[in-house]
């Protein structure tokens, strides 16, 4: 299956502080999504993103798929941010079912 | 909110006995999947469904078997549960031409 990093895997803010949360894949892909775990363990959806920039309010994603990475940026964190951002990509071949990254985890202190 | 529900929410249970957890959806979709979540390894495919009484395996399918003979429901079932096979279990559903999946609550299983 594809390969799918996260960095970094720790990320402690401020609250009202931007970041920048990076995912590596290791094949072209079909599908890339963006998921926030809060801390009761729903995965939320954040972002449908296999190429091109998207923009949710304080969030937006961007995927360049030429080059095998997609970013997702957080700006003015507030604590409600605080969970575990997850990278997921289907691939070109196969069942399409996502393979995961090990996720980022994000903690905003008031 | 994707209309998916999973039964039960939690369970512990003994090593050597059958467990089956259920997923539940509203809107016929298609494809189901059951993942599972452990410490460092984000989730992992177990078994989907593209089908009514159409399954194939996933990249950790030893252990478990599915089954599928309603759209709405898709059941994971562990013969004889180890104590390897605790974890929190995902249900998901993939939606629309994109195939952008969503995904249930989770049931987070003990075994003893």
């Amino acid at each position: 299956g594809i390969q799918v990093e996260q960095s970094p895997p720790d990320l402690i803010l401020q609250e009202g502080a931007n970041s920048t949360l990076r995912c590596n894949f290791s094949d072209s892909v079909n599908n890339l999504q963006w998921f926030h775990q809060n801390p009761w363990g729903q995965l939320i959806n954040l972002f449908y993103i296999p190429s091109g920039t998207k923009q949710n309010g304080r969030l937006s994603a961007t995927t360049v798929a030429t080059e095998r990475y997609s970013l997702l940026y957080i700006s003015s964190s507030q604590t409600t941010d605080s969970g575990v951002y997850f990278c997921a990509v289907v691939g070109q071949t196969g069942a399409n079912n996502l393979f995961f990254g090990t996720g980022t985890r994000l903690t905003v202190i008031p | 909110d994707a209309g998916i529900t999973q039964s039960p929410r939690h369970k512990v249970t003994e090593t050597g006995t059958p467990v089956t957890l259920r997923c539940h959806q509203t809107e016929n979709h298609r494809y189901m999947y059951w993942y599972r979540q452990d410490p460092g390894h984000g989730l992992r495919l177990i078994h989907y469904s593209y089908g009514v009484k159409d399954t194939d395996k996933g990249e950790v399918s030893d252990g478990y078997s599915v089954s599928r003979s309603k759209t709405e429901d898709f059941l994971l079932t562990l013969e004889s549960a180890t104590s390897s096979q605790t974890s929190v279990y995902f249900c998901a559903i993939s939606v629309g031409a994109t195939y952008e999946q969503y995904f249930g609550p989770g049931t987070r299983l003990t075994v003893t």
